[in-house]
């Protein structure tokens, strides 16, 4: 199974600061990435696919970026909506597979 | 409104089964691979199961292979998984989640709660 691996696990951070998330991927997966945002109690949501393309509705705050193994999530202005976990999935081969997250905290 | 309402879920003994239904409404069902994600107790997100358009393909993530069983149900807009000899790593919120076709899942319900203990 490919392996996926996020940095970090935990983020401070205050509102408007530019917060940059990496996924890395221990094998090539392309662009077959998908980033969620998790608030707890609730299901994620999804925010970005095909590595870079935004979700209809999703604010354009949020983007993605890269290929292969290595991957960001970049929100370029933090809103206090958006403190949250945030999950990375790949979806090259099954069985598909999720970073552990990272937590997204208030500073 | 595209909506996917778990139900079924509940406390059962080790070595128990479960049936959890997923009921989906707003979309065309039948048009859509189908999958279980569960998240354990603050923990990340681990895929289980998908189930392709009319039951093609199935898939099943090596921890509960030979245990649990996708199906669908494409006339009554249901998903289904049946968990069979369950264990205390079993224990999570399952949600289903609809596929849009490449493998990431655009639509989630709002998870149903299983819990396995004596």
């Amino acid at each position: 199974d490919i392996q996926m691996t996020q940095s970090p696990s935990t983020l401070s951070a205050s509102v408007g600061d530019r917060v940059t998330i990496t996924c890395r991927a221990s094998q090539s997966i392309s662009s077959w990435l998908a980033w969620y945002q998790q608030k707890p109690g609730k299901a994620p949501i999804l925010l970005i696919y095909k590595a870079s393309s935004l979700e209809s509705g999703v604010p354009s705050r949020f983007s993605g970026s890269g290929s292969g193994t290595e991957f960001t999530l970049t929100i370029s202005s933090l809103q206090p909506d958006d403190f949250a976990t945030y999950y990375c999935q790949q979806y090259n081969s099954y069985s598909w597979t999720f970073g552990q997250g990272t937590k997204v905290e208030i500073k | 409104e595209v909506q996917l309402v778990e139900s079924g879920g509940g406390l059962v003994k080790p070595g128990g089964s479960l049936r959890l239904s997923c009921a989906a409404s707003g979309f065309s069902f039948s048009s859509n691979t189908l999958t279980w994600v569960r998240q354990g107790p603050g923990k990340g997100l681990e895929w289980v199961s998908s189930i392709t358009t009319s039951g093609g393909y199935i898939y099943y993530a090596d921890s509960v292979k030979g245990r649990f069983t996708i199906s669908r149900d494409d006339a009554k807009n249901s998903l289904y998984l049946q968990m069979n000899s369950l264990r205390a790593e079993d224990t999570a919120v399952y949600y289903c989640a609809r596929d849009r076709g490449a493998g990431y899942f655009d639509c989630w319900g709002q998870g149903t709660l299983v819990t396995v203990s004596s």
